[in-house]
């Protein structure tokens, strides 16, 4: 089973920031939190990925609480192009783990001219 | 860099029919997963291959199985084809397996 809680689906207005929360109360010490999207009929891509600091890349800002058990995916300036589902995964990297990912529900992001 | 390729990209078979699946890994990859993703649902981890030998498996039945290759490209074979197995099929390689992994676009298997 999946190791996160996601809302189901969100708008966003064209332009605005959209913040997707995650809730992983269960994460342990050495699982990273992931962040994929698919757009419609394509593989999933990755966004970025964190262990307890926040991290920033090209496309995306991910926030992490302090006691690691929620967070928040942030796309500083949505297009419609961002419109797809968001997948929050915490994944094991411990040595002899297979890392395979285990992908919930996610949140269908609807971002709206 | 290539990213990672699939193929074919549509297919159709019978049920009770054999099907194989490709996946050439990104450069420089030697960790391949599969993954099986119905409509509706998010993708559902098949298995997973680091350096040819199999590492990991989720709940899937023997006749789902796979091949990787020394170049490291990868092929899912499935046997026995039931309606149920319609679905994307996604491939994922990774530099290894404590990296993040690059998905193809899939290949969509319909069994009528």
């Amino acid at each position: 089973d999946a190791k996160t809680t996601q809302p189901p689906s969100m708008d966003c207005a064209e332009g605005r920031a959209a913040n997707l929360p995650c809730n992983h109360s269960t994460i342990s010490g050495n699982e990273y939190v992931y962040w994929y999207r698919q757009i419609h009929s394509q593989g999933p891509q990755y966004i970025i990925h964190g262990l307890k600091n926040n991290e920033t890349n090209e496309m995306a800002s991910l926030i992490i609480t302090e006691d690691r058990k929620s967070s928040t995916l942030i796309l500083p300036h949505a297009t419609l192009r961002d419109t797809a589902v968001y997948y929050c995964i915490v994944r094991s990297t411990r040595s002899g783990n297979t890392g395979k990912l285990i992908f919930g529900q996610g949140t269908t992001l609807q971002v709206k001219p | 860099e290539t990213g990672v390729t699939q193929s074919p990209t549509h297919l159709i078979k019978t049920r009770g029919q054999q099907v194989t699946l490709r996946c050439s890994s990104q450069s420089g990859h030697n960790t391949v997963s599969w993954y099986q993703q119905a409509l509706g649902q998010g993708p559902q981890f098949i298995f997973q291959y680091y350096r040819e030998e199999e590492n990991g498996r989720g709940n899937f039945p023997p006749r789902f199985s796979g091949l990787q290759f020394p170049n490291y490209s990868s092929e899912l074979n499935v046997n026995a084809l039931e309606l149920d197995d319609s679905a994307l099929y996604l491939c994922a390689s990774s530099p290894g397996l404590d990296y993040g992994y690059t998905f193809g676009s899939g290949t969509r298997l319909t069994v009528v």
